[in-house]
C-alpha cells in the first residue's frame, strides 16, 4: 500500500527555535497534503492545505507566519514551527493525498515538545 | 463548515459487537470516512461511505444516511487489540486550495474489557 513517512518521528527543541518536519510520499506522487495537529486526548484538527508549486491555504485561527509550510515538489512537504513555545508542543500528522486515484494516506506523526 | 458529533467513550466486552455514531452537519458533502486511532500513532484508514447503505469489510462495517447526516461503525467479535479511538471524518468539496478536505469529530475512545 502508499506510504507517507514523516521525519522526524518525534523532536525536542528550545523555546525561540525554529523546528522543520518533513512529510513525503514515498510511492505516490501527491499535489496535495495536509498538515494537522492533535493536542492530547483530542481530534486531529486541520492546520492548512498544501499544494504542490502555489501557496498552502490555512485554517482559520492558524497563523502562515509561525507554521511554514513548503511543496516543492510532489512527494515533499515541509512544516516549519518558526519561534516555537511550549504551547506548540503538539502531535504534527501528515496526509499526503494521491494524485491519481484521490485516497489520503497518513504519516506517522512528529511528536514535538518545546521546553 | 463542519460540525461532527461522536460519543467520547465507549466501553464495550471482548467478542460482543459495538455501534459508534456519528452525526454531521456540513455545507458540502463527499464522503465521510472511518479511522481507528491507537495513542501515539497516527490514524489507520478502515472505511469510507460516500452513498447511502452499509460498507461491511471483515468485522467493521459501517453505514450512511446522507439525508440524517448520519453514519455508524459498526465492530464485531470485539478483541482486545480494537481498543483504540475511532474518528469520523468527513470530506468536503473545496472550490478554491486545490483539494478535498477532511474535517475530523473529536474521537470515541473504545475500551474493550474481558
Amino acid at each position: 500500500g502508499a506510504v507517507v513517512s514523516q521525519h522526524p518521528s518525534w523532536v525536542i527543541c528550545k523555546s525561540g527555535t525554529s523546528v522543520k518536519i518533513e512529510c513525503r510520499s514515498l510511492d505516490f506522487q501527491a499535489t496535495t497534503m495536509f498538515w494537522y495537529r492533535q493536542f492530547p486526548k483530542q481530534s486531529l484538527m486541520l492546520m492548512a492545505t498544501s499544494n504542490e508549486g502555489s501557496k498552502a491555504t490555512y485554517e482559520q485561527g492558524v497563523e502562515k507566519d509561525k507554521f511554514l509550510i513548503n511543496h516543492a515538489s510532489l512527494t515533499l512537504s515541509t512544516l516549519t514551527v518558526t519561534s516555537a513555545h511550549p504551547e506548540d508542543s503538539s502531535f504534527y500528522i501528515c496526509s499526503a493525498r494521491d494524485t491519481i486515484g484521490g485516497e489520503q494516506y497518513f504519516g506517522p506523526g512528529t511528536r514535538l515538545t518545546v521546553t | 463548515g463542519q460540525n461532527i458529533d461522536q460519543p467520547t467513550e465507549m466501553t464495550a466486552t471482548e467478542g460482543a459487537i459495538v455501534q459508534i455514531n456519528c452525526t454531521y452537519q456540513t455545507s458540502g458533502f463527499n464522503g465521510l470516512f472511518w479511522y481507528q486511532q491507537h495513542a501515539g500513532e497516527a490514524p489507520t484508514f478502515l472505511s469510507y461511505n460516500v452513498l447511502d447503505g452499509l460498507e461491511e469489510k471483515g468485522r467493521f462495517s459501517s453505514f450512511l444516511s446522507r439525508s440524517k447526516g448520519y453514519s455508524y461503525l459498526l465492530l464485531k467479535e470485539l478483541q482486545m487489540k480494537d481498543s483504540a479511538s475511532y474518528l469520523c471524518a468527513v470530506r468536503d468539496v473545496v472550490v478554491t486550495g486545490g483539494g478535498n478536505k477532511l474535517t475530523f469529530g473529536t474521537g470515541t475512545q473504545l475500551k474493550v474489557e474481558l
